[in-house]
């Protein structure tokens, strides 16, 4: 079973700081998808990507995908409250399944 | 339009009611998805529908079944469940049914069992 291990699980910054969450495993994904989720709805895709070294941005999110695959990162540039969310990061296992990272609470203070 | 619906926002049931809960989609994906979610953790897979067929089950308890009447529709029916079942449901769809390519959610149904 593939495995996702997201860091940090919660993290709590000042607006306009930035930040980095970092989604790890082993194994290797056909492609990884980021997700924010607010309370009590349903995740909201952000990116996905799929090429080893990719690096997209929406605004001051930027995404990247590992060389090999087997991670990615996303690094937010000077937080804004809005900002505040679960992020959850997803690999594609296989067909139709994804492996869900255990999300980061993140929390930015104005 | 990336839009996924699910109805209702909110249930609350009791463990000897039948309910069911809807999903719709007018994006022209072929698979869909139910997923259960509990507080402060990542949505765990439940069913999964290719083309109207079901093609996952996550040996979920029989107490939910699952039904794809057409390629827009989705249902969750409740039977019997028990206060541990009570979660945010949550539909997905994606175009690809191949690949787990781009799965887009629905908002969620809270369910509540007493």
């Amino acid at each position: 079973t593939q495995l996702l291990e997201q860091s940090p699980q919660f993290l709590s910054i000042q607006e306009g700081e930035n930040l980095t969450v970092y989604c790890n495993s082993s194994s290797v994904f056909s492609s990884l998808q980021w997700y924010r989720q607010e309370p009590g709805e349903g995740p909201v895709l952000l990116v996905t990507v799929v090429t080893g070294g990719e690096v997209k941005k929406l605004k001051r999110l930027t995404f990247q995908f590992g060389d090999a695959r087997k991670d990615s990162s996303l690094h937010i540039t000077a937080a804004q409250p809005g900002d505040t969310g679960l992020y959850l990061c997803a690999g594609g296992q296989g067909a139709q399944k994804l492996v869900f990272g255990q999300g980061t609470r993140l929390t930015i203070n104005p | 339009d990336t839009e996924v619906t699910q109805t209702p926002k909110h249930l609350v049931m009791g463990m000897t009611n039948k309910k069911s809960l809807k999903c719709e989609q007018h994006m022209g994906h072929r698979a869909m998805y139910w997923y259960k979610q509990k507080a402060k953790k990542p949505p765990e897979l439940m069913f999964v529908y290719s083309y109207e067929k079901l093609s996952i089950n996550e040996s979920v308890p029989s107490r939910f079944s699952p039904e794809c009447p057409n390629s827009s529709l989705l249902n969750l029916h409740l039977h019997a469940l028990q206060p541990e079942d009570s979660a945010l449901y949550l539909c997905a769809s994606s175009q690809k049914v191949s690949s787990s390519y781009e799965q887009y959610f629905g908002p969620g149904t809270r369910l509540t069992v007493t």
